[in-house]
C-alpha cells in the first residue's frame, strides 16, 4: 500500500507557541490530503481537506486562522497550530488519497501527538 | 443521525477463533465506500479492507472479510483465526460520493482484545 509519513511524531510546546506538522506522501502524488484530530479514547474527527494549489476546506467549528494548512506540492501538506493552548493537545493524523493505488482508499500517516503545556 | 454506528465498545475473542465487529451506516447517496481501519496502541491507522457500494461481492483481504448487507446498511468486519497482534481499536468508516477525494466519516470504534 501507499506510504504516508508525518513529522514530528511527538511534540511538546509551551502555550502560545506555534507548531508545524508535516504530512508527506512518499511514493505517490497526493492531490488531496485530509487532516484529522483524535482526542483520547475518541474517534477521528475531520478538521479539513487540503487540496494541492488551493485553499483548504475546513469542517464546521474548526478555526481556519488557528489551524493553518498549506498544500504546496503534490507530496507535502503542512498543518500549523498557531498560538497553541492546552486544549489543542491531541493526536493529529493526516491521510492521503492515492488514485494510483486505488481509486478510493485513503492511507494514513503515523500521527503526531501534540502536548501543549 | 449518526452516519456510522459501532455498537460494540469492546470485544473479547479467543486466539484462533473468528470474531465479527459490527458496523451500520446511514446515507442517501447511492455511491459510497466503506472502510475498516485498525489502530494499535501506537496510534497509526492501518487500512484493512474496502467495500464499494456497487461491488457485487463481499470484499476479502487475507483474514479479513467484510460482510456487506446493503439493504440492512451494515458492513460488519469478520476476522478469522484471531491472533494476539489483532488486539487494537477497529474503526468503521464511510466515504459518501464517488471519488476517493471525498472526506471519510469514522465511527467511534470497537476495542478488540484477543485472549491467549
Amino acid at each position: 500500500g501507499a506510504v504516508v509519513s508525518q513529522h514530528p511524531s511527538r511534540v511538546i510546546c509551551k502555550s502560545g507557541t506555534s507548531v508545524k506538522i508535516e504530512c508527506r506522501s512518499l511514493d505517490f502524488q497526493a492531490t488531496t490530503m485530509f487532516w484529522y484530530r483524535q482526542f483520547p479514547k475518541q474517534s477521528l474527527m475531520l478538521m479539513a481537506t487540503s487540496n494541492e494549489g488551493s485553499k483548504a476546506t475546513y469542517e464546521q467549528g474548526v478555526e481556519k486562522d488557528k489551524f493553518l494548512i498549506n498544500h504546496a506540492s503534490l507530496t507535502l501538506s503542512t498543518l500549523t497550530v498557531t498560538s497553541a493552548h492546552p486544549e489543542d493537545s491531541s493526536f493529529y493524523i493526516c491521510s492521503s488519497h492515492s488514485g494510483e493505488f486505488s481509486t478510493d482508499t485513503q492511507y494514513f500517516g503515523p500521527g503526531t501527538r501534540l502536548t501543549v503545556l | 443521525a449518526q452516519k456510522i454506528t459501532q455498537t460494540q465498545p469492546g470485544m473479547f475473542v479467543q486466539e484462533k477463533e473468528a470474531v465479527t465487529l459490527d458496523c451500520t451506516y446511514d446515507t442517501s447517496d447511492p455511491s459510497y465506500g466503506l472502510f475498516w481501519y485498525k489502530q494499535p496502541s501506537s496510534g497509526e491507522m492501518i487500512f484493512l479492507i474496502y467495500q464499494g457500494s456497487y461491488d457485487q461481492q463481499n470484499a476479502t483481504e487475507g483474514r479479513y472479510s467484510l460482510n456487506f448487507q446493503k439493504a440492512r446498511k451494515s458492513a460488519n468486519l469478520v476476522i478469522s483465526a484471531s491472533q494476539l497482534g489483532d488486539s487494537a481499536m477497529y474503526f468503521c468508516a464511510m466515504r459518501e460520493g464517488p471519488g476517493g477525494y471525498q472526506k471519510v466519516t469514522f465511527g467511534i470504534g470497537t476495542k478488540l482484545q484477543v485472549i491467549p
